[in-house]
């Protein structure tokens, strides 16, 4: 299978500011990368879809300008959440797509906004 | 409708039962299918893709039905270590999840 790293993988930050979550396919070129929100107890919820060189997709209800989604290289897409209220707090899960539609996931953000 | 959708759960077994999972999705162009696994406060795992064929890995067993739009999930012989949730994934363009099925395996 194919390896995908997250960074970092716990964040604490105070409600207003920003954070970045970065997303490295290790061991191969992603050109598509997606990012999952999952709440407690809850399904993982599509985001946003991240193409190299292009501008990511959005998923209906997901604000664009406060999602910043950057998929700068075939390994590195970031997300960086804007001016994080404390209804951001969730677990933030990046997964690349491999080979035959196979998708593998990053070991996700715990982010924490007080 | 959900796009795709699992049985609630949960489900409490004893070791060494067999247990099976479904799942049901809505877009009929779907092309590809999956069961993954998520611990708790963990990244989803691929467990394993599912043909139209049909696939064993061991104690696990994927069926998929395109004509009733539905994929299963067969465990047999379970272990305390299968407790997880099991996602149905679904893709079409993108993936879309169930909401997952809670598996807890005693002993």
């Amino acid at each position: 299978g194919a390896v995908v790293s997250q960074h970092p993988s716990w964040v604490i930050c105070k409600s207003g500011t920003s954070v970045k979550i970065e997303c490295r396919s290790l061991d191969f070129q992603a050109t598509t990368m997606f990012w999952y929100r999952q709440f407690p107890k809850q399904s993982l919820m599509l985001m946003a879809t991240s193409n190299e060189g292009s501008k990511a997709t959005y998923e209906q209800g997901v604000e664009k300008d406060k999602f910043l989604i950057n998929h700068a290289s075939l390994t590195l897409s970031t997300l960086t959440v804007t001016s994080a209220h404390p209804e951001d707090s969730s677990f933030y899960i990046c997964s690349a797509r491999w080979q035959r539609d196979e998708q593998y996931f990053g070991p996700g953000t715990r982010l924490t906004v007080t | 409708r959900k796009e795709v959708e699992q049985d609630p759960g949960p489900f409490n077994v004893p070791e060494g039962a067999t247990v099976a999972f479904n799942c049901t999705y809505s877009n009929s162009a779907s092309q590809s299918f999956f069961w993954y696994r998520q611990d708790c406060r963990k990244e989803p795992k691929l467990l394993m893709s599912v043909y139209s064929s049909g696939n064993e890995d061991g104690r696990f067993t994927a069926q998929l039905n395109r004509a009733s739009q539905y994929i299963s999930l067969l465990i047999r012989d379970s272990k305390l270590s299968d407790s997880a949730t099991y996602l149905c994934v679904v893709a079409y363009n993108d993936m879309r999840f169930g909401a997952g099925t809670r598996l807890t395996v005693k002993p």
